[in-house]
């Protein structure tokens, strides 16, 4: 069974850094490209790509609200993929899940998200 | 930037179809993908690459993409299909998501 498990959100001052993990298993996680995608809290509908990565990291996209704050990584060995958030506005609370990606521009597995507040 | 254009709201009787439209430049050069979304859930894959269905999803939802719209179909709509539906697109190195929907089966 495909699991995808993220952990790391929580209660951040503005300007602050936070670093999401996700871990997976009931897959070959190094065969699979994978995603970050946010969800703002309360605000009704509304989802938010947030970064991408090939299977070896030869390949790193961001959405343009991201980049130069966010980097996203993984570790094929650990299976484990990374989120590493800097400078944090109040507009990035959110709920932030990771992704599979299928083989041709869609994620068919998500996790159950993790919370991120930023707020003094 | 690409943007992607959803109804914020579809209502439908049970045992009715319920459609969902996806608009954006160019789409049906792009394939397309659709995620139903219940409150407190994550975001569930019910189509992709425009008309194909996961395991598991019901026969009742279809989808097809042509021209500048792609168009979601909930064919006899049951009382659980009432979640929010996003439809996402890749363009230029970016992922894309709908402005979302809202299904409420009256």
């Amino acid at each position: 069974e495909v699991q995808l498990v993220e952990s790391g959100g929580g209660l951040v001052k503005p300007g602050g850094s936070l670093r999401l993990s996700c871990a997976a298993s009931g897959f070959t996680f190094s065969s699979y490209s994978m995603n970050w995608v946010r969800q703002a809290p309360g605000k009704g509908l509304g989802l938010e790509w947030v970064s991408s990565i090939s299977s070896t990291s030869s390949y790193i996209y961001y959405a343009d609200s991201m980049k130069g704050r966010f980097t996203i990584s993984r570790d094929n060995a650990k299976n484990s993929l990374y989120l590493q958030m800097n400078s944090l506005r109040a507009e990035d609370t959110a709920v932030y899940y990771c992704a599979r990606e299928g083989v041709e521009n869609y994620f068919d597995y998500w996790g159950q998200g993790t919370l991120v507040t930023v707020s003094s | 930037s690409y943007e992607l254009t959803q109804p914020p709201s579809v209502s439908v009787s049970p045992g009715q179809t319920a459609s969902i439209t996806c608009s954006g430049d160019r789409l049906g050069d792009k394939y397309v993908c659709w995620y139903q979304q219940k409150p407190g859930q994550s975001p569930v894959l019910v189509i992709y690459q425009d008309t194909k269905r996961p395991s598991g999803i019901p026969e009742r939802f279809s989808g097809s993409n042509s021209g500048s719209t792609a168009t979601l179909t909930i064919s006899g709509t049951q009382a659980m299909d009432e979640a929010d539906y996003y439809c996402q697109a890749w363009d230029s190195s970016t992922y894309v998501f709908g402005t979302g929907t809202k299904v409420t089966v009256l």
